[in-house]
């Protein structure tokens, strides 16, 4: 089992659609979460930034971490055509710079 | 501002060819450095890391290898490349409070 699960997708939603991705993990220790939204072609981007449990909400984008559940959500409201790209999550204890990834999961917007 | 560059952006290399992909980060000092391949389709796979001058740690053995040779520069080489290096080669730089941040890759077709 992956210490990082996330469904590779594709989604496919209509423009202006609610999204939710999802990541799931194992390791307790994972204290930070991020979520990065890579275009094809192009070096993943940082999006969100989020430490431990709650919500962190920036213009369209929310991050939610459920740390009870092992479980983290980015949800993007009022979906555009320019949000079609791969996002991946990642994550890291307290200690150390090392990030652990999901796979990444492919997001289509059709218009 | 920081900013990541990383050239050539794209490579075409016959098996058994040498290679050297560059990465150099403006706008900090000592920082973190990582090299990772991500296949098609897939995830991040971390190859090296450094937390300074000469100091390299590998993740995956193969027949990669990184240098640091200055402070804001990291370069990660290869004798002889195999079919099995085909990928994206992407370059990041980690801040104090953990998180990462990606150069625009370098997409490496060996043939």
């Amino acid at each position: 089992q992956k210490e990082v699960e996330q469904d590779p997708g594709p989604l496919s939603v209509p423009e202006g659609a609610i999204v939710s991705l999802n990541c799931t993990y194992s390791n307790s220790a994972f204290q930070y979460f991020m979520w990065y939204r890579q275009y094809s072609r192009k070096g993943p981007e940082l999006l969100m930034y989020t430490y431990s449990s709650g919500n962190k909400e920036d213009g369209r984008f929310t991050a939610q971490v459920d740390k009870s559940s092992k479980y983290i959500s980015l949800f993007i409201r009022d979906s555009q055509p320019s949000d079609s790209a791969t996002y991946l999550c990642a994550m890291k204890p307290n200690a150390g710079n090392m990030l652990t990834f999901g796979g990444g999961t492919r997001l289509m917007v059709k218009p | 501002s920081q900013t990541i560059h990383q050239w050539p952006a794209t490579l075409v290399q016959p098996v058994g060819s040498p290679l050297s992909l560059e990465c150099t980060v403006e706008g900090t000092s000592n920082p973190n450095l990582y090299w990772y391949r991500q296949a098609a389709g897939r995830g991040l796979q971390l190859l090296f890391y450094s937390v300074g001058i000469g100091q390299i740690s590998s993740e995956v053995p193969q027949n990669l290898s990184a240098s640091r040779p200055q402070d804001r520069q990291f370069i990660l080489s290869s004798k002889k490349l195999l079919l099995s290096d085909s990928g994206f080669y992407l370059c990041a730089w980690s801040s104090p409070g953990g998180e990462q941040f990606f150069g625009p890759g370098t997409r490496l077709t060996v043939l």
